[in-house]
């Protein structure tokens, strides 16, 4: 699976945006964009994902640039539950099949830590 | 979407012995997985569990360390076998229903071996 490279940690402040950066220079044309997060003493929780186009759900919004090689998860307006270790991911779209299903494995890297200050 | 519960939530085992760990989905999954957190780290696939066929483990992972079961769609065991304290960590199993879905994860079974 392609590397990913996320800062260590970042913070912000209630209320406020924001934007959580993720490279992935080495990511080929199958490869799906995926945000996973990771509250304390919890199991990794789904926020978005992507191949190409900018995505936007009721959690977060996903950017994408243009030749793929970057992007941000975006948190509209922080709150205290959304402090977590956010994690991007690309999952291979050649990867595993089943049943006529392609599917792709998870390799987590180390995360931004998010913390949020009331 | 998927709704896992993984048993036990958490345990304390002494050295040489082996724990089995249950993953039981509310809905038919094809693929399922199973991963580890070592404490203060980020999670490590350990396998991939196709209902039917034998599970595929991945570097540094093997079956005689970690048996896994997985007898039906909706159910996978994950078996940490002669333990000892490197053994303690978070287990963790996940389903998903194709590359371009979401996956879903148990809150994790947490080991620790004494």
């Amino acid at each position: 699976d392609a590397k990913t490279t996320q800062p260590n940690s970042m913070e912000s402040n209630e209320e406020e945006p924001v934007h959580l950066p993720c490279n992935h220079s080495t990511i080929s044309g199958t490869d799906y964009i995926h945000w996973y997060r990771q509250l304390p003493s919890q199991g990794p929780e789904y926020v978005i994902h992507g191949l190409t186009s900018n995505v936007n759900n009721r959690m977060a919004s996903l950017a994408i640039a243009e030749d793929r090689k970057s992007s941000t998860l975006i948190l509209h307006r922080a709150t205290l539950r959304d402090a977590a270790v956010y994690y991007c991911i690309l999952r291979d779209g050649v990867g595993l099949w089943a049943g006529g299903t392609s599917y792709g494995k998870l390799t987590f890297g180390q995360g931004t830590i998010l913390t949020v200050h009331p | 979407s998927a709704v896992i519960s993984q048993k036990p939530s958490r345990d304390i085992c002494q050295r040489g012995t082996s724990l089995t760990i249950q993953c039981q989905v509310d809905s038919q999954v094809t693929m399922m997985f199973w991963y580890r957190q070592q404490p203060g780290q980020s999670l490590t696939l350990i396998a991939t569990a196709n209902q039917g066929s034998e599970a595929t483990y991945e570097s540094g992972f093997v079956i005689d360390k970690f048996p896994i079961s997985r007898p039906n769609l909706t159910f996978s065991t994950l078996t940490v076998s002669n333990m000892s304290p490197e053994d303690s960590s978070i287990y963790l199993c996940s389903v998903e229903f194709g590359i371009n879905t979401e996956a879903f994860f148990g809150q994790g079974t947490r080991l620790t071996v004494v």
